[in-house]
């Protein structure tokens, strides 16, 4: 079976600029996977940030932003903030009505 | 304003059956996709499978043996049952939203279950 990877984990700077990736154990991710994005904080339901590889969903910053980078899927956080801190995962679509989660990126702002 | 709500069990016995149900507020459940997925703790989501509205299901296949989602839209909720249920399945199950390419826009608060021994 497939297995969607993530950087476990990441760190950033307040206002810098950090790329999270998801990708594919075999094969590239591409817009027909459809990925989207979630924002999770401890003790939390996820939050949907980017649906359909770089729509965002309502009331999300446009600091937050996706796309395909190369074979992965990526999000692009633009001007971090501490509240940024969280873990983020992707999900992709791998045909016959099946989705797969990533495992997920913990990501510091320090 | 999407409501999602999970009720059930929270401890059940080893390979007995899991059962969930959400009930969704502010919406019609004869309109999108629904969704089930799990977060054991301190590990990452695991989706689980959805349905539509007419019964039609899709289901992770590594748990595709032991699930049945289903619906009842005359309670605008749908449920979740899992079988032979051991530790590895104690976990957060979340109710959502989604399915589709249009992602996972609305999610339960989710609710912790324990399998015990």
């Amino acid at each position: 079976q497939t297995v969607v990877t993530q950087e476990p984990s990441f760190s950033v700077s307040p206002g810098g600029t950090v790329t999270l990736t998801c990708g594919l154990s075999s094969g590239s991710v591409s817009t027909s996977y459809y990925p989207s994005w979630y924002q999770q904080t401890p003790g939390q339901a996820p939050r949907m940030l980017i649906y359909r590889t770089n729509t965002r969903s309502s009331g999300v910053p446009d600091r937050f932003s996706g796309s395909i980078l190369g074979n992965k899927a990526a999000l692009t956080i633009t001007g971090a903030q501490a509240d940024d801190e969280s873990d983020y995962y992707c999900v992709l679509y791998m045909g016959s009505g099946i989705w797969v989660f990533g495992g997920g990126t913990k990501l510091t702002v320090l | 304003q999407v409501q999602l709500q999970e009720s059930g069990p929270g401890l059940v016995k080893s390979s007995e059956t899991l059962s969930l149900t959400c009930t969704v507020s502010g919406d019609s459940i004869s309109t999108y996709y629904w969704s089930w997925i799990r977060q054991p703790p301190g590990k990452g989501l695991e989706w689980i499978g959805y349905i539509f509205y007419t019964g039609s299901t899709n289901y992770n296949p590594s748990l595709k043996s032991r699930v049945t989602i289903s619906v009842d839209t005359s309670k605008n909720q749908f449920s979740l049952k899992l079988t032979s249920v051991t530790a590895a399945d104690t976990a957060v199950y979340y109710c959502a939203r989604g399915g589709t390419e249009l992602g996972i826009g609305y999610w339960g608060q989710g609710t912790l279950v324990s399998v015990s021994s």
